[in-house]
């Protein structure tokens, strides 16, 4: 069973549509994250939910709207896409001070 | 202000030798977390190990050890007896502040086994 799963693996669309990517964990962890991994490999984060509440929001575009259903649930919604969204996006969850448990993440292209 | 720094862009070790990666880290608080991830061309992020700012014996888990001194805040990670399959980019990673913080992730370094 997959503890963290992402669903599409990948996306390729066009600039303006709109998107979404699904996440559940199921490791019982009440933290869930966005990370966003650009063309250099780095990792940035975007938002986290804590018990269904949203925590941190790292001055994301407000076209970017996560929404937590559950505990178990993390998805990502993302309006008028633009060339620069062409990333990988991990969704990650976590217990305490444990480590990030991470998706396989989502490959996403803006044409 | 850049939390964590991984000066070591990319290297490439022999198999069976011990490589070092580098990380220092930047924070005002007492209480923070040092983790390392790998992350292999497949692109999944693989938990290697994590060293708790409290914790006075350096984390060791199989071939690899977290050399952690807090003074200099460095927090490397040594691999033992590098294999083929160790050639992956690793990350630093630490979180401050309260257990449901943010991870925060050094640029990586790229590593390459050779045979």
């Amino acid at each position: 069973d997959t503890a963290v799963s992402q669903t599409p693996k990948y996306l390729v669309t066009q600039m303006g549509n709109d998107k979404s990517i699904k996440c559940e964990q199921n490791l019982g962890h009440d933290t869930m994250y966005w990370y966003k991994q650009d063309s250099k490999k780095f990792l940035k984060i975007m938002f986290s939910y804590n018990n269904k509440e949203l925590i941190i929001n790292e001055t994301v575009p407000n076209r970017f709207s996560p929404k937590s259903p559950d505990k178990a649930h993390l998805n990502l919604h993302i309006n008028s896409l633009e060339l620069g969204d062409s990333a990988v996006y991990f969704c990650a969850s976590s217990r305490g001070y444990g480590e990030l448990f991470f998706g396989e993440g989502s490959r996403l292209t803006v044409l | 202000a850049q939390k964590i720094t991984q000066t070591q862009p990319g290297m490439f070790v022999q198999e069976k030798e011990a490589v070092t990666l580098d990380c220092t880290y930047d924070t005002s608080d007492q209480s923070y977390g040092l983790f390392w991830y790998k992350q292999p061309s497949s692109g999944e992020m693989i938990f290697l190990i994590y060293q708790g700012s409290y914790d006075e014996q350096n984390a060791t888990e199989g071939r690899y050890s977290l050399n952690f001194q807090k003074a200099r805040k460095s927090a490397n990670l040594v691999i033992s007896a590098s294999q083929l399959g160790d050639s992956a980019m690793y990350f630093c990673a630490m979180r401050e502040g309260p257990s449901w913080g943010k991870l925060q992730f050094g640029a990586g370094t790229q590593v390459v086994v050779t045979p």
